[in-house]
């Protein structure tokens, strides 16, 4: 099944723990995306790649990092988590043109303490 | 990208078609309209995109006016299932880098009744 894979899907951790939350798609996807979504803000994009070590900087870009060294993965780094990235966290990936669509991953809800 | 604006919440009986309208009065002629709906907290879905034809899947269909600058979006037997947020989206042909991102509204909250 086509489908874009993230992990975990509920974490709970406190300020300034590093974590790493995962995504794998098995599309075959050049293009890949993070967002998170906050109430009343809506979806934000946080990084993308455009296909294997190429990443670039989304609206929200601060406090995480990303790295994309093979084509399936692209996982996001919050080295030092604050209160304030708390969200709910979702991948994204599509072929590059994005016209047939973006496929999203199930999502994973961070909560920092 | 062009503004949309979609009413913020509609109810639809369960078994009856859904019309779900979007504005999209600046969009440009080689900007696609594409709609996503978001189930509670799930990761959003693409259900279907168009450029000026109206277009139909196995989900929905999409009616696109002649000026292009509204769409309405059909669900023809709407089921509890498809209660949900859904996104109307202008985009434009891809262009490199950030041109593929999608940016995502307050959208419609879809609720069917049964």
């Amino acid at each position: 099944e086509a489908q874009v894979t993230q992990n975990p899907r509920y974490l709970i951790t406190v300020t300034g723990k590093k974590l790493t939350v995962t995504c794998s798609q098995n599309m075959n996807h050049e293009y890949m995306s993070w967002y998170r979504q906050d109430p009343g803000l809506g979806l934000r994009q946080i990084y993308y790649s455009m296909n294997v070590e190429v990443t670039d900087k989304g609206d929200v870009p601060e406090g995480y990092k990303v790295s994309r060294k093979e084509k399936r993965n692209f996982p996001l780094i919050l080295e030092s988590p604050s209160p304030n990235q708390t969200s709910l966290y979702f991948c994204a990936s599509s072929f590059a043109d994005g016209y047939y669509g973006y496929t999203f991953g199930s999502g994973t809800r961070l909560t920092v303490v | 990208d062009a503004k949309t604006t979609q009413p913020p919440s509609m109810d639809c009986a369960e078994g009856r078609a859904a019309n779900l309208p979007c504005n999209h009065s600046t969009i440009s002629g080689n900007e696609y309209v594409y709609w996503y709906r978001q189930i509670h907290s799930q990761g959003p879905q693409y259900i279907i995109h168009g450029l000026k034809n109206n277009e139909t899947n196995e989900m929905a269909s999409l009616i696109i006016t002649e000026d292009r600058k509204s769409s309405t979006l059909i669900l023809p037997h709407a089921t509890l299932r498809d209660t949900a947020v859904y996104y109307c989206i202008v985009r434009g042909p891809y262009a490199g880098g950030a041109t593929n991102k999608l940016i995502f509204g307050t959208g419609t909250l879809l609720a069917v009744q049964p």
